[in-house]
């Protein structure tokens, strides 16, 4: 399996609801980034945390990272309709010239 | 803000052309990358560029090429398009190595 794999693979709420999204990777990383993508177009970054952080917030985004686990999670607080993508975690390794995404959870919030 | 613009969104080819993908970036980032995107398998590197000129292969090269003449353009090219190479083509640009990427907007390329 590869690195930076993300759980659930799907996940369906309601609007208002909170959404979280786990990710598991297997080496040592400089930092953990996440990415939501809309159906058909580009990766947007959303956020990064280092490894020497444990928790970081932009807006209605929470990610935590646990470097003892390997593992990050992203909560979307009160979830909207315009929520609903794709969402990716991915760890730059080799330089940074090299970066494994997951395969992505995809979240369908339901108004 | 950072625009990265890929030349196509929908591309259709035959088996066997010859195809360019272009991608310009206007944020003077030294790094830049191609991936493809397929159903259940992710993101898959294909090439990458950290200086004009200069490039590196990703983990699924094969069937592909790239060019950098100019800092602000990567330009991917299928030899021999087949089949197999249907797929969303997503180009990237970073400033630094372990940075945040910068995405265009994807080429969806059908060959027949």
């Amino acid at each position: 399996s590869q690195q930076g794999e993300e759980d659930p693979q799907a996940l369906s709420i309601q609007e208002g609801e909170n959404a979280t999204m786990n990710c598991s990777y297997k080496t040592s990383i400089n930092n953990l980034q996440w990415y939501r993508q809309n159906s058909g177009r580009g990766l947007v970054h959303l956020i990064l945390i280092r490894s020497n952080e444990r928790e970081k917030h932009s807006g209605r985004l929470r990610v935590t990272l646990d470097t003892s686990k390997k593992s990050s999670s992203l909560l979307i607080t009160a979830s909207r309709a315009a929520d609903t993508a794709s969402y990716f975690c991915a760890t730059p390794y080799t330089g940074g010239f090299k970066t494994i995404f997951g395969a992505g959870t995809r979240l369908f919030v339901k108004a | 803000d950072v625009k990265v613009t890929q030349s196509s969104r929908y591309l259709v080819k035959r088996t066997g052309e010859k195809v360019f993908l272009e991608c310009v970036q206007d944020m003077d980032h030294e790094n830049m990358f191609w991936y493809r995107q397929d159903p259940g398998l992710g993101l898959r590197l294909i090439y990458f560029s950290y200086d004009v000129k200069m490039k590196e292969k990703g983990d699924i090269p094969e069937g592909y090429s790239v060019s950098r003449e100019k800092k602000e353009r990567f330009s991917l090219i299928l030899e021999s398009a087949s089949t197999n190479q249907t797929s969303m083509y997503l180009c990237a640009s970073t400033h630094e190595g372990y940075n945040e990427q910068f995405f265009g907007p994807g080429t969806r390329l059908t060959v027949l």
